[in-house]
């Protein structure tokens, strides 16, 4: 099974700054991954596929890059509702792995 | 509009069997891969198996091969998790969730299901 590692485990940053999230395949998964977005008390919510499509509704100061093995999540302007975890997953032959997660917390 | 909704909180003792439910609407029901997840409480996520209720074809994540069943009712349009006999560790929130097409992302989400197993 696909290994997906998240670094770093927690992020703190302020209001209006940018966050960088980080996710690494343990082997290649070509532009297969996504991230989602989870609040407490919450379902996750699907923020990109395909490595870097935004989904529906998305805003765009989410923004996702990266192929292979190495994925980035920025978040170009932190406003205060996305203070929550983030996820990558990987979907790769039959395979739906997700990474540990990242808090982002207000700094 | 897609929903996926989850049939309600479940309390029960270690041995006894349980399914759980998510039923889907606003789409062809049989057109898309459904997948299962399960959150640990304070923990990440672990998907569990997909079905494609078209054809019941189903996978299974290594980690949940012959732990929990998934199937599914076309005729209602709603998918299953079940358990014959659970344990203590399998207390958690289940999502159900509808995968964007096969091998793909999971696009949109149940509300979950808290089960809790407790003598």
């Amino acid at each position: 099974e696909i290994v997906m590692t998240q670094s770093p485990a927690t992020l703190s940053v302020s209001p209006g700054e940018r966050a960088t999230l980080s996710c690494r395949a343990s082997q290649s998964v070509s532009s297969n991954l996504a991230w989602y977005q989870q609040k407490p008390g919450q379902a996750p919510r699907l923020l990109i596929y395909g490595a870097s499509t935004r989904a529906t509704g998305i805003p765009a100061r989410f923004s996702g890059s990266g192929s292979g093995t190495e994925f980035t999540l920025t978040i170009s302007s932190l406003q205060s509702e996305d203070f929550a975890v983030y996820y990558c997953q990987q979907y790769n032959n039959w395979s739906y792995s997700f990474g540990q997660g990242t808090k982002l917390e207000i700094k | 509009e897609v929903q996926l909704v989850q049939s309600g909180a479940e309390v029960k003792k270690p041995g006894e069997s349980l399914k759980i439910s998510c039923k889907g609407s606003g789409y062809s029901f049989t057109s898309y891969w459904i997948g299962w997840v399960r959150q640990m409480p304070g923990k990440g996520l672990e998907w569990m198996g997909i079905i494609y209720p078209g054809d019941s074809d189903t996978r299974y994540s290594p980690s949940f091969q012959g732990q929990v069943t998934i199937s599914a009712d076309k005729s209602i349009s709603t998918a299953y998790l079940q358990w014959s006999s659970l344990k203590a560790s399998d207390t958690a929130m289940y999502y159900c969730a509808r995968l964007r097409g096969a091998g793909s992302s999971w696009h949109y989400w149940g509300q979950g299901t808290l089960v809790t197993v407790s003598s």
